[in-house]
């Protein structure tokens, strides 16, 4: 059972625009959220997290919000460049809990 | 420079045969993971180790074995019991159980032949 679902398996967005890139959980005892980055045939990176008692974090280009209520996370990238193009995964975690659970991931392209 | 190491990078191995992936980290964390990444699905957890001498399955723990000797070292075996060994295989590593984030090691391929 998928406790963290990424709906979007791609997205491509112009150079320049807004990337928008999409998560869902289902366990409402989650309380910690992080976004990653992923190259082929690489480790993640660690891009930008988010707690529960907040709805808004702010990294640079890089904004997560949350809204708890619909059980709901979205990274925005603002402007997006080429670089970013890769597979983003977003996590969870509980609190009290052993472990992170992880999206199936969106496969972004930046078009320049 | 802190990090985390996986090797091998690339792994070939005959079906019945057991393969050790390995990982070491020196960014002094208690928590260690492995995970494994097939196409198209996330990262599902293999089994996960809080503390040496001390580890728990993950969600897909059958045909694999761990061991947290020291730790710095978290290695993973794939053993001939795992029905499809073949995908990319990531350890990762956190400061305590689940706060702050997973820094990871850049990954082992495994590919049965």
């Amino acid at each position: 059972d998928q406790q963290v679902k990424q709906n979007s398996p791609s997205l491509s967005v112009q150079e320049g625009r807004i990337s928008i890139l999409n998560c869902d959980y289902t366990n409402s005892m989650f309380d910690y959220f992080l976004w990653y980055k992923k190259y082929p045939a690489e480790g993640p990176t660690f891009l930008i997290s988010i707690s529960s008692i907040k709805d808004k974090n702010e990294d640079g280009r890089f904004t997560v919000f949350l809204n708890k209520s619909a059980k709901h996370l979205s990274l925005h990238i603002v402007p997006s460049q080429p670089g970013d193009s890769a597979v983003y995964f977003c996590a969870a975690s509980a609190v009290g809990g052993n472990q992170f659970y992880f999206g199936t991931g969106t496969s972004l392209t930046v078009i320049p | 420079d802190g990090g985390i190491t996986q090797s091998p990078k690339y792994l070939f191995r005959k079906e019945g045969q057991n393969v050790t992936l390995s990982c070491e980290q020196n960014l002094n964390h208690d928590a260690m993971y492995w995970y494994r990444q097939d196409p198209g699905q996330g990262l599902r957890l293999i089994y996960y180790s809080q503390i040496v001498n001390d580890f728990q399955k993950g969600d897909i723990a059958e045909g694999y074995s761990v061991s947290r000797e020291k730790k710095e070292s978290f290695p993973l075996t794939v053993t001939s019991a795992q029905k499809n060994p073949t995908a990319f295989y990531l350890c990762a590593s956190s400061i305590s159980r689940v706060t702050g984030e997973l820094f990871f090691g850049e990954g082992s391929r495994l590919t049965v032949l």
